[in-house]
């Protein structure tokens, strides 16, 4: 069975600075990778998608993520932090015939010092 | 207008009673989730339903029972509720079987005393 694990539980970064969120995954075959931010007291947002193709992928509010299969990583970026992108970062795989069914990373909070 | 809809938003309740929480989609969406968050943020899909039939039903407890009386619409009633089904609730949709394209809807906070 599929699994991801998202190695930081609590991330702090000062505003205007670089952000990596780092996700690992484990499945035998490429999987679909995703990238959801939750908002307090909101659902999840799709940030970005990676099916196939380029490995570097882009998504909104400005964040990228690349897909590095030798690692078994999807790790999340942006170059420069915004107080608003303070929130809860979840990565999730799909895999194909499982229904749609994706699975949740552990999530990390991102703190954003001013 | 809102895209998936969940009520109630909070919800406190006793232990033993029996509750519902419902879901609307107003995406033309064909499949429809619930997921379970608990108090350490992991989330765990419970059900899947694409058009009215059940997908996944994901070792969930007999109490637990969806519903979906058409395709925009997914309630789930709990029934003898415990103090480990307090968690938040998600409902999602996407726009059919294979399409990952979720969209969440805004939790519902169930607090059982």
């Amino acid at each position: 069975a599929q699994s991801v694990t998202q190695p930081d539980i609590h991330i702090t970064v000062s505003e205007g600075a670089s952000l990596e969120l780092r996700c690992n995954y484990s499945y035998g075959a490429t999987p679909y990778l995703f990238w959801y931010v939750q908002s307090p007291g909101q659902g999840l947002q799709l940030l970005l998608k990676y099916f196939s193709g380029d490995t570097l992928v882009q998504g909104i509010k400005g964040f990228e993520a690349e897909f590095k299969r030798s690692q078994s990583s999807f790790n999340l970026r942006k170059p420069s932090v915004h107080w608003s992108d303070a929130a809860e970062y979840f990565c999730a795989v799909g895999v194909e015939n499982a229904g749609n069914m994706l699975t949740f990373g552990g999530g990390t909070r991102l703190m954003v010092k001013p | 207008d809102t895209a998936v809809s969940q009520t109630p938003k909070y919800l406190v309740t006793q232990m033993g009673n029996d509750k519902s929480i419902k879901c609307e989609q107003n995406l033309g969406h064909d499949t429809m989730y619930w997921y379970k968050q608990d108090s350490k943020k992991f989330l765990k899909i419970m059900f899947s339903y694409n058009n009215k039939e059940l997908i996944i039903n994901e070792t969930v407890p007999n109490r637990f029972s969806p519903k979906s009386p058409d395709k925009a619409h997914l309630n789930l009633h709990i029934n003898s509720l415990e103090l480990g089904d307090s968690a938040v609730y998600f409902c999602a949709s996407s726009p059919r079987t294979g399409h990952y394209g979720y969209t969440f809807g805004s939790g519902t906070r169930l607090t059982v005393v």
